[in-house]
């Protein structure tokens, strides 16, 4: 019930693209979706959030979606750049409210020229 | 602010050495988190404390593994003694204990255990 699962585990898709990554969760006790980019060598950084009130946020380029009664969220990156190529990874925030979170198991994206 | 700081930023021990991680959280952050990442098992909480005081260790393979945060400004994450399969990314990472999760992860030490 702990779990985060996120697919699909790997993307590739051209420039300008829309690259969906989705995630879902059975812990109707979750309260705070985030998800996290990370670029080889790094550590992962908070790129947008969002919690089970909201069906949709969008920052930039960036979009989440989130399904409350299915229990499920996604991240769409509109007019995808080579710049975009990282790890993403979706995460829950784990009962009761704590600061942890519980990670899916990373998309790796590639946006090709 | 100079964000999450680890040290070393690499390290290559030999099987059986004791591996001393280190971390330095951003200053006025409350919770810090230990993780672990590799290619098979993504990214693995092994542990966190809020105001310097363990939480929830659940995360921690063995015995073998142990952390510690003497201070507000300081933990460590060791491993005693070391091998091959430890060989992975170590990330720690800090955030407010109040209001919103995010967490700012440093730049992680790769370990490589032989």
């Amino acid at each position: 019930q702990q779990q985060v699962k996120q697919s699909p585990q790997s993307l590739i898709v051209q420039k300008g693209g829309i690259p969906i990554i989705n995630c879902a969760y059975e812990n109707t006790a979750f309260d705070y979706f985030p998800w996290y980019q990370q670029f080889p060598g790094k550590g992962p950084a908070l790129l947008i959030a969002i919690r089970p009130d909201v069906s949709e946020k969008k920052e930039g380029r960036f979009t989440i979606s989130f399904n409350k009664s299915a229990k499920q969220f996604s991240l769409h990156i509109m007019d995808s750049q080579p710049g975009d190529s990282a790890t993403y990874f979706c995460a829950a925030r784990a009962p009761p409210v704590s600061g942890k979170l519980i990670f899916g198991q990373g998309t790796t994206l590639q946006v090709k020229p | 602010d100079a964000g999450v700081i680890q040290s070393p930023r690499h390290e290559v021990t030999e099987m059986g050495q004791e591996v001393t991680l280190r971390c330095k959280p951003i200053s006025g952050h409350n919770s810090l988190f230990w993780y672990r990442q590799t290619m098979m098992r993504g990214l693995e909480l092994l542990i966190y404390f809020n105001n310097n005081v363990p939480i929830d260790d659940s995360g921690m393979p063995e015995d073998r593994f142990s952390a510690k945060m003497p201070n507000a400004s300081f933990s460590t994450l060791k491993i005693q003694p070391s091998e091959p399969r430890d060989s992975a990314v170590y990330f720690c990472a800090s955030s407010p204990l109040s209001g919103v999760s995010e967490q700012f992860f440093g730049p992680g030490t790769r370990l490589t255990v032989l």
